[in-house]
């Protein structure tokens, strides 16, 4: 039962590279939701989906993009990688919305040099 | 907008004696509130979730209150062990329902 799987796990950037965390779900959830983590900042959501198409902005969305062709992935892309976004970045999905148990995968630890 | 606190950041307690976390928010609101757990490294698990509709949910040791009157939640775990030590996270829904606001945590350790 994979659950929420997150790849990489660690990665290392130069500023203004681009790239892509990628996640996926097989719990057939319509929800999920990308958040940074930050020490003194806490769980910050950068962007949602209630379903495929559908997505929305969270509370810090600058400087990142996602897209949701399937129910089951939700990547986040870096567009021009800063030293602001190293953190810790998380996925996360659930039934439907926040109303229902949600499960996060694993984290991606970003470095932004 | 929903805001939600967690007080105390840190907290050390002897193996066996009884926990208890506290979570405030600011809307009443609330569809529900959620606990999680979260170890070094890790991602979180979630323990609990709370209802609007409801005043407790119990697991096992977990146990967790909510007063949307008084905008608070309170997690007790009982009979504490090592194995608890972890940071524990609770999170509510802003009032549209699909954006979760999370406290700071509360870092837990338990001494044997």
């Amino acid at each position: 039962n994979a659950g929420v799987t997150q790849t990489p796990k660690f990665q290392v950037l130069k500023t203004g590279q681009s790239m892509t965390l990628q996640c996926a779900q097989d719990m057939n959830h319509e929800y999920m939701s990308w958040y940074r983590q930050d020490p003194g900042m806490g769980l910050r959501l950068i962007h949602y989906s209630v379903g495929a198409g559908i997505t929305d902005q969270g509370e810090v969305p600058n400087g990142y993009n996602v897209s949701r062709s399937t129910t089951e992935d939700f990547p986040l892309r870096l567009l021009s990688a800063a030293p602001s976004q190293t953190s810790v970045y998380f996925c996360a999905s659930s039934l439907q919305g926040s109303g229902n148990t949600i499960y996060f995968g694993e984290g991606s630890w970003l470095t932004v040099v | 907008k929903q805001e939600v606190t967690q007080i105390p950041a840190a907290l050390s307690v002897p193996e066996g004696e009884n926990l208890v976390l506290n979570c405030s928010f600011t809307d009443s609101a609330i569809y529900n509130l959620q606990w999680f757990r979260q170890d070094p490294g890790k991602g979180l698990t979630s323990l609990l979730l709370i209802q609007s509709s409801q005043r407790e949910q119990t697991s096992g040791r977990l146990n967790a209150s909510l007063d949307k009157s008084s905008g608070r939640s309170t997690l007790y775990i009982a009979a504490s062990q090592p194995g608890d030590s972890a940071t524990y996270l609770c999170a509510a829904p802003e009032a549209a329902g699909n954006k979760l606001t999370f406290g700071g945590g509360t870092r837990v350790l338990v001494k044997p």
